[in-house]
């Protein structure tokens, strides 16, 4: 699977969009870009996952760029909730496996 | 609905002695996963199975660490004998085959003094 980096950490205020950059340079065409977060003390939740189309659901919005190399993850009204390390992971179609980077970790401010 | 289910959520034993993780999976998925956590390693995956059969071990540390599903409904981690090294934070998932979607239960806290 391609690798990712992210930055190590982010700040947002409450009520603005927090948006989360992800570069994956090395990725192939039948890769799956996934976010997953860690709120603290609980195990990861599923996010949102893309191919090269952008993708939008109740949770975020994922914006993928045209050559694939790179996305953003968006978190259109941040709350205090959303406070949590986000996970940009990169993995091939029909793989299960699951590679876990260092991620974000997003602070929201009141 | 229950989400995953992992026993104990906090567990504390002395070196050399054998410990015993558990996992209930949601009903109806047929993959389980099992991940460790540490600050030095970050989130990292040890095994997994499809329809209770080990798919891939490459994860598990060494031979102390042993995996088992004898049904779709319960899985344990067993490390025999636990060292301090092993302290750490270790998440069961479960998911369809063919979903996208793993779902972690809450974890359980190891420490081995």
């Amino acid at each position: 699977d391609a690798k990712t980096t992210q930055p190590t950490s982010m700040d947002c205020a409450e009520g603005r969009a927090a948006n989360l950059p992800c570069n994956h340079s090395t990725i192939s065409g039948n890769e799956y870009v996934y976010w997953y977060r860690q709120i603290h003390s609980q195990g990861p939740q599923y996010i949102i996952h893309g191919l090269k189309n952008n993708e939008t659901n109740e949770m975020a919005s994922l914006i993928i760029t045209e050559d694939r190399k790179s996305s953003t993850l968006i978190l259109p009204h941040a709350t205090l909730r959303d406070t949590a390390v986000y996970y940009c992971i990169v993995r091939a179609q029909g793989a299960q496996k699951l590679v876990f980077g260092q991620g974000t970790r997003l602070t929201i401010n009141p | 609905d229950a989400g995953v289910i992992q026993s104990p959520r906090h567990e504390v034993t002395e070196m050399g002695q054998e410990v015993t993780l558990r996992c209930k999976p949601i009903s109806g998925h047929n993959s389980l996963f099992w991940y460790r956590q540490t600050m030095m390693r970050g989130l990292e995956l040890l095994i997994y199975f499809n329809n209770n059969v080990p798919i891939d071990d490459s994860g598990m540390p060494e031979d102390r660490f042993s995996a088992k599903m004898p049904n779709a409904s319960f899985s344990t981690l067993k490390i025999q004998p636990s060292e301090p090294r092993d302290s750490a934070v270790y998440f069961c998932a479960s998911t369809r085959q063919s979903s996208y979607e793993q779902y972690f239960g809450p974890g359980t806290r190891l420490t081995v003094t």
